[in-house]
């Protein structure tokens, strides 16, 4: 069974701080997805990152695919209020579904 | 181009009753998977639909059941539900192939169910 592990659950900081999430599992996976899911709605993708060792950057998002393809890494630079939301990492596993991981809850305090 | 679309967007029902949860896949899909979203968790796959054939099916009961129909949106059925059936029901739409390569999933808005 592939599972995904999420650290932290939940985390508040001030606007300005800096702050990174981590996903880990014990498998392989062909690649990676970071999500934001808003109350009320599905969630959005933010990135796919498919080869080890890859770095995508979104604005002040940084996503980072470990090199055995079995971690990643979400780095925000100078947080701001309108980061706040659920971010999910999920990987590509087999029958094209999506395993997720049980989310960060990310505040942002002005 | 239409996004996917789920409805009802609440619903309550109590034990043991059934219930089923629709999604309009987005224009130019094939594909739908529906995920099961409990509070507090990440989403868990519960199947997938490719041109009305059951895809891949993830770790739920036969009581949860599906339905592709032709113009490709999908029913989710789930019979005698019980208190942890609550939870947030995702629908999400793909472009699959015959070969089986990973396309993008688009997620509705999703159905909250309330099981009392």
């Amino acid at each position: 069974t592939q599972l995904l592990e999420q650290s932290p659950q939940f985390l508040s900081i001030q606007e300005g701080e800096n702050l990174t999430v981590y996903c880990n599992s014990s498998s392989v996976f062909s690649s990676l997805q970071w999500y934001r899911q808003e109350p009320g709605e599905g969630p959005v993708l933010l990135v796919t990152v498919v080869t080890g060792g890859e770095v995508k950057k979104l604005k002040r998002l940084t996503f980072q695919f470990g090199d055995a393809r079995k971690d990643s890494s979400l780095h925000i630079t100078a947080a701001q209020p309108g980061d706040t939301g659920l971010y999910l990492c999920a990987g590509v596993g087999g029958a094209q579904k999506l395993v997720f991981g049980q989310g960060t809850r990310l505040t942002i305090n002005p | 181009e239409t996004g996917v679309t789920q409805s009802p967007t609440h619903l309550i029902k109590t034990r043991g009753q059934q219930v089923t949860l629709r999604c309009s896949s987005q224009s130019g899909h094939n594909t739908v998977s529906w995920y099961q979203q409990a509070l507090g968790q990440g989403p868990q796959f519960i199947f997938q639909y490719y041109r009305e054939e059951e895809n891949g099916r993830g770790n739920f009961p036969p009581r949860f059941s599906g339905l592709q129909f032709p113009n490709y949106s999908s029913e989710l059925n789930v019979n005698a539900l019980e208190l942890d059936d609550s939870a947030l029901y995702l629908c999400a739409s793909s472009r699959g192939t015959s070969g089986g390569a990973y396309n993008e999933q688009f997620f509705g808005p999703g159905t909250r169910l309330t099981v009392l």
